[in-house]
């Protein structure tokens, strides 16, 4: 099974706050990942696709870039309403596994 | 507008199979370019992928889970089906079904959008 391990598994940062999540995968899956973000009691909702696509009516502080097995979700300019917990996921190959999240907290 | 939702049992005893019905609209289950994928997500804890359904009955599963699970679709009906056999404690989460969008050049590159509202499955005796 192909392992993806985010960091940092959580984080504190203010409004305004430039921040950047990554996620590893433990073997090449070319750009074949997806980024989504969950708030609490809610569904996760899709934010990038294929590494760096942004996905319709996603706000474009939100960005994805590739680099190997090192992928790289990042909000230019936090709002208010991004905290939340972030998940990525690979399509690559079966099992189409998730990384364990990172909690993105208000400071 | 796509939604999709889950309906199924509340609270599974130990050792039962669980049935989960995902019904859709806004898009057909025919869509050559679309299909149904679930994941459920433990208390607290993170997604974890179980299986996908491919307009051209193309199944996957989960490694760990595939003795466990069985995906079908009901076309007419606008219907996906996941069952679970043997429920353990362990199977409490919320499973959540979505649709898998594919890419311009294939399936094989793919992304869940949207997801329904999931529903909570307790497994207790």
């Amino acid at each position: 099974d192909i392992q993806m391990t985010q960091s940092p598994s959580s984080l504190s940062a203010s409004v305004g706050d430039r921040v950047t999540i990554t996620c590893r995968a433990s073997q090449s899956i070319s750009n074949y990942l997806n980024w989504y973000q969950q708030k609490p009691g809610h569904a996760p909702k899709l934010l990038i696709y294929a590494a760096s696509s942004l996905q319709s009516g996603v706000p474009s502080r939100f960005s994805g870039s590739a680099s190997g097995t090192d992928f790289t979700l990042t909000i230019s300019s936090l709002q208010p309403e991004d905290f939340a917990t972030f998940y990525c996921q690979q399509s690559y190959s079966v099992p189409y596994t998730f990384g364990q999240g990172t909690n993105l907290a208000i400071k | 507008q796509v939604t999709l939702k889950e309906s199924g049992p509340v609270l599974v005893r130990p050792t039962e199979t669980l049935t989960l019905t995902c019904t859709v609209s806004g898009f057909s289950l025919t869509n050559a370019k679309m299909g149904v994928g679930w994941i459920r997500q433990p208390p607290g804890k993170a997604l974890e992928w179980l299986a996908n359904i491919f307009s051209n009955d193309e199944k996957s599963y989960s490694t760990s889970l595939k003795s466990r699970l069985t995906i079908s679709k009901d076309t007419p009906r606008s219907q996906v089906v996941l069952t679970m056999t043997n429920m353990d404690p362990v199977d409490t989460a919320t499973y959540y079904c979505a649709r898998i969008v594919c890419s311009a050049i294939g399936c094989y590159l793919h992304w869940f959008d949207p997801w329904g509202q999931g529903t909570l499955v307790t497994v207790s005796s």
